[in-house]
């Protein structure tokens, strides 16, 4: 079955600091994805990234960058120079690719990360 | 660009009542979902479909749950009886595909049952 561990509850952190939430993932399929999700105080989920279980070169996206280590089952995000507009819920995903047509996310319990100036 | 929409942005229903969460799916996709995160708590898994039925339910997904395409544009969520612990965030989500294809979410319906 699959699974997705955020260890981390909650992060608080000043503006301009760095910050790395932690992923780890079980599955035993070879194949699977996955996502980071924002979850901003207005409620909705805000889709960042996606990425395969094929491809483990880290990606960078302006202040934010993704660590993928399938030695470790882990998936971390990270936040460079943070700001308030960063607080919110993050939730790490994953989806198996099985045969038929369903690709369930299963989330983690998400990390409330809090941005203060 | 393309959203998911999703009706009403809160309902309050009194408890045994029907209830009824409409979505609209971005048009060109495939595959929908519905999820539900109980207040402070993670979201989870409902139910996929695909080419007009059901391809995967949770066990939450019981009998008193159901959905319907009823159109080219609606995808609904009916819960038949409600319960006090139906009271949660319902969101729904569209893919172009399944797998490698993100999931867009609506902003959710937040139903309270009173």
């Amino acid at each position: 079955a699959q699974k997705v561990t955020q260890a981390q509850t909650e992060i608080s952190v000043v503006e301009k600091e760095d910050v790395t939430l932690d992923c780890v993932y079980e599955t035993r399929d070879t194949t699977y994805y996955l996502f980071w999700y924002k979850q901003p105080p207005s409620g909705e989920l805000v889709f960042l990234i996606r990425r395969n279980s094929f491809d483990e070169q880290n990606e960078i996206s302006g202040r934010y960058s993704w660590n993928f280590q399938k030695s470790t089952s882990s998936f971390n995000f990270t936040i460079t120079a943070s700001q308030v507009v960063d607080s919110a819920v993050y939730f790490c995903a994953l989806s198996e690719v099985n045969t038929g047509a369903n690709s369930k996310l299963t989330f983690g319990k998400g990390i409330t990360l809090s941005v203060r100036p | 660009e393309p959203e998911v929409t999703q009706t009403p942005s809160h309902q309050v229903t009194q408890m045994g009542q029907e209830v009824i969460l409409r979505c609209v799916p971005i048009s060109n996709h495939l595959y929908f979902y519905w999820y539900r995160q109980i207040l402070g708590q993670k979201v989870e898994f409902l139910v996929s479909f695909y080419n007009n039925e059901i391809s995967e339910k949770s066990e939450i997904f019981d009998d008193q749950f159901s959905v319907e395409r009823p159109d080219g544009s609606n995808f609904t969520l009916k819960i038949r009886s409600t319960k006090l612990e139906d009271s949660a965030m319902y969101f729904c989500a569209s893919s172009l595909g399944f797998g490698n294809q993100p999931q867009h979410f609506g902003d959710g319906t937040r139903l309270s049952i009173l």
